[in-house]
């Protein structure tokens, strides 16, 4: 089982639409969530980082976060072309180690 | 802010010299660097941390004498690659982070071609 798990996708909305994107964690202990946004040939860029159950928003982003289901997820609304990019889910677990999933390549089409 | 750069953003080296590769803190004391690693397609992986006048901890795999890691000050990390091969053609990253805090700060990376 990978420590920090997404779907490849690509994950495709229209522009203006709501982007849903998850991710799953294996270490029970983790307690520090990051979504960082990484364009192709560029390095990463964080987004939004969240720490305790529940919502957090910032403009047109949202992350969840569920300690009990092990869940993680970024919410984008009002999709711009501009977002289109990968999405990479990072969790620091018991050994404070910064662990990324493989990103989910996100797409919005006009 | 918390601005990270890197030099430089691109290098082309022969098999066999060293290349080194600096990442600085521009807007904030680093007292932690890291050093990643990312192929075609693939995710970051951490090769090593860096903690301000320590030695490196260098990541299962990741060749030490190969990869140089000094992080001097509390605003500057280099990795020197020494010796390099074609396979060590890459996309190197570096990030910070603050004293106590965990999200970590990217630089904009270092595009290596050893021909």
């Amino acid at each position: 089982q990978k420590e920090v798990e997404q779907n490849s996708g690509p994950l495709s909305v229209p522009e203006g639409a709501i982007a849903s994107l998850n991710c799953t964690y294996s270490d029970r202990g983790s307690q520090s969530f990051f979504w960082y946004r990484q364009y192709s040939g560029k390095s990463p860029e964080l987004i939004m980082f969240i720490y305790s159950n529940g919502d957090k928003e910032d403009g047109r982003f949202t992350a969840q976060l569920n300690k009990a289901s092990q869940y993680v997820s970024l919410l984008i609304r009002d999709s711009q072309p501009s977002d289109s990019a990968t999405y990479l889910c990072a969790v620091i677990g018991t050994a404070s180690k910064l662990t990324f999933g493989t990103g989910t390549r996100l797409q919005v089409t006009l | 802010g918390a601005v990270v750069s890197q030099h430089p953003s691109w290098v082309i080296c022969k098999s066999g010299t060293s290349v080194k590769i600096e990442c600085r803190s521009l807007d904030f004391q680093a007292t932690t660097m890291f050093w990643y690693r990312q192929f075609p397609k693939q995710s970051l992986m951490l090769m090593a941390t860096s903690n301000e006048g320590s030695k490196a901890t260098y990541e299962q795999g990741v060749e030490k004498d190969k990869f140089l890691i000094n992080h001097a000050s509390l605003t500057l990390s280099t990795l020197t690659v020494t010796s390099a091969h074609p396979e060590d053609s890459s996309f190197y990253i570096c990030s910070a982070s603050r004293q106590g805090a965990y999200e970590q700060y990217f630089g904009p990376g270092t595009r290596l071609t050893v021909t």
